[in-house]
């Protein structure tokens, strides 16, 4: 175990749906990632919050919406998706927004959606 | 793009073989890490290697860079079937506070 949790693991919904991911992390690190990895790409930075604040939005549709109600929670709230956003959805943290320092993420398990 | 790309895309191997795979990328960077990925997982962080490092070991792993070459390799010795899984290069430049991501080498170890 890598010390981030997330929930569900996996999510069926349909496109009118609403459902939420959570991601937990227990490791005290105070910036946490949301990616996205489709089959056969690479994976796709989403947003980023440091100290609670997000400081990276990558072009990403309004039908998802973040929300970090604190350091250690991370929330991806979903909404009238299309079958192209299935999916596995990654939280990853780090102890700060620093790549260029060398700063390691540690990876949840992820989330396997399917929007039908 | 920095991105990375990681080479072979597919690599099948047998049980107590060497895996190499490599990564190349675009632009000057300031480290570089290597990531594990088992099916259906989240990444798991294998090595970090800085700008000013040629070689790093850790265990069975084995990492090189070339930054004239804009180049890293990653060898796994005497692989086993529990390394089966995806290996990903991430770069990040000396401003980033992202790593860039590569597609990946999907490796398999059969017994």
């Amino acid at each position: 175990e890598t010390g981030v949790t997330q929930t569900p693991r996996h999510l069926v919904m349909g496109m009118t749906n609403k459902k939420s991911l959570k991601c937990e992390q227990h490791l005290g690190h105070n910036a946490m990632y949301w990616y996205k990895q489709s089959a056969k790409k690479p994976l796709e930075l989403m947003f980023v919050y440091n100290f609670k604040e997000q400081t990276e939005n990558n072009s990403v549709p309004s039908r998802f919406s973040p929300e970090c109600p604190n350091s250690s929670h991370l929330f991806l709230h979903l909404h009238t998706l299309q079958p192209e956003d299935s999916a596995l959805y990654l939280c990853a943290s780090s102890q700060g927004h620093r790549a260029a320092i060398g700063e390691t993420q540690y990876f949840g398990p992820g989330t396997r959606l399917l929007v039908l | 793009s920095q991105q990375g790309e990681e080479d072979p895309q597919a690599l099948s191997i047998q049980e107590g073989e060497n895996a190499t795979m490599n990564c190349s990328y675009k632009t000057s960077i300031n480290n570089l890490q290597w990531y594990r990925q088992n099916s259906g997982r989240g990444l798991v962080h294998l090595i970090l290697i800085r700008s000013n490092e040629r070689e790093k070991h850790s265990g069975r792993l084995r990492v090189t860079l070339d930054t004239s070459k804009k180049s890293s390799s990653l060898l796994i010795t005497a692989s086993r079937a529990a390394d089966t899984a995806s290996y990903f290069c991430a770069t990040a430049d000396n401003y980033g506070q992202n790593f860039v991501f590569g597609p990946g080498t999907r490796l398999s170890v059969l017994p």
